[in-house]
């Protein structure tokens, strides 16, 4: 069974400067997750999507960031402008039902 | 408070010994609890996961949950030097919620 498909495995921004990121989640997950692991840090979740819709976006900073789930399937998180804080790794997880989530390598971002 | 709360440590102990992490948790109505184990530029990865109170062993891992005192705990038998990584708790339920994370060392 192919895992949780992140990409890029690394990216270095300026401030200020847009990016994104990719995630193709296990075939057949409905419920798809988006961390931020700053180092040191557990993983912080930033959104939840359960098929195409969002289940819990609370903790996403709206104002720089965004994300989508068209189709149910692949996602995409954006973040427009980073700051130097958005420096991070950004993991993407997956799970059918209740059962565990499985994670990506996850997107390691620099900003400078 | 923080739903889910964990010594950041380092932890650093000798190979073949028996190692203890543990975390609290705020709130009880919670009842699905995970460990995972994140090495260094990788991904989590699910270790163990328990319902309700009670102990789970798989191989030299056993997670145990004291619903009373709130209290999650990993234990790992006869450590390795392999065993070093981070190791995070995490509440389950419709999301899923992690500590800061221990991070082990096993000294060869």
């Amino acid at each position: 069974e192919a895992g949780v498909a992140q990409s890029p495995r690394y990216k270095i921004i300026e401030k200020r400067q847009s990016v994104a990121f990719w995630c193709n989640p296990i075939s057949g997950h409905a419920t798809l997750y988006w961390y931020q692991q700053i180092l040191g840090q557990g993983p912080k979740l930033l959104i939840q999507f359960q098929n195409n819709g969002v289940v819990d976006d609370s903790q996403l900073p709206k104002d720089r960031f965004s994300a989508e789930r068209l189709k149910g399937v692949d996602s995409t998180l954006k973040i427009q402008p980073a700051k130097l804080e958005d420096s991070a790794v950004y993991l993407c997880a997956s799970k059918q039902g209740n059962t565990e989530a499985f994670f990506g390598q996850g997107t390691r971002l620099t900003v400078v | 408070q923080k739903e889910v709360e964990q010594d950041p440590g380092p932890l650093s102990v000798p190979e073949g010994a028996i190692v203890s992490l543990n975390c609290t948790y705020s709130n009880s109505a919670f009842q699905y609890f995970m460990w995972y184990r994140q090495y260094s530029r990788k991904g989590p990865e699910l270790l163990m996961y328990t319902y309700s109170s009670g102990n789970k062993e798989d191989g030299r891992f056993t997670a145990q949950v004291d619903k009373s005192s709130k209290y999650i705990s990993l234990f790992i038998r006869d450590s390795q030097p392999s065993d070093s990584a981070t190791y995070l708790c995490a509440r389950g339920g419709d999301k899923i919620i992690f500590g800061k994370g221990t991070r082990l060392h096993i000294l060869p």
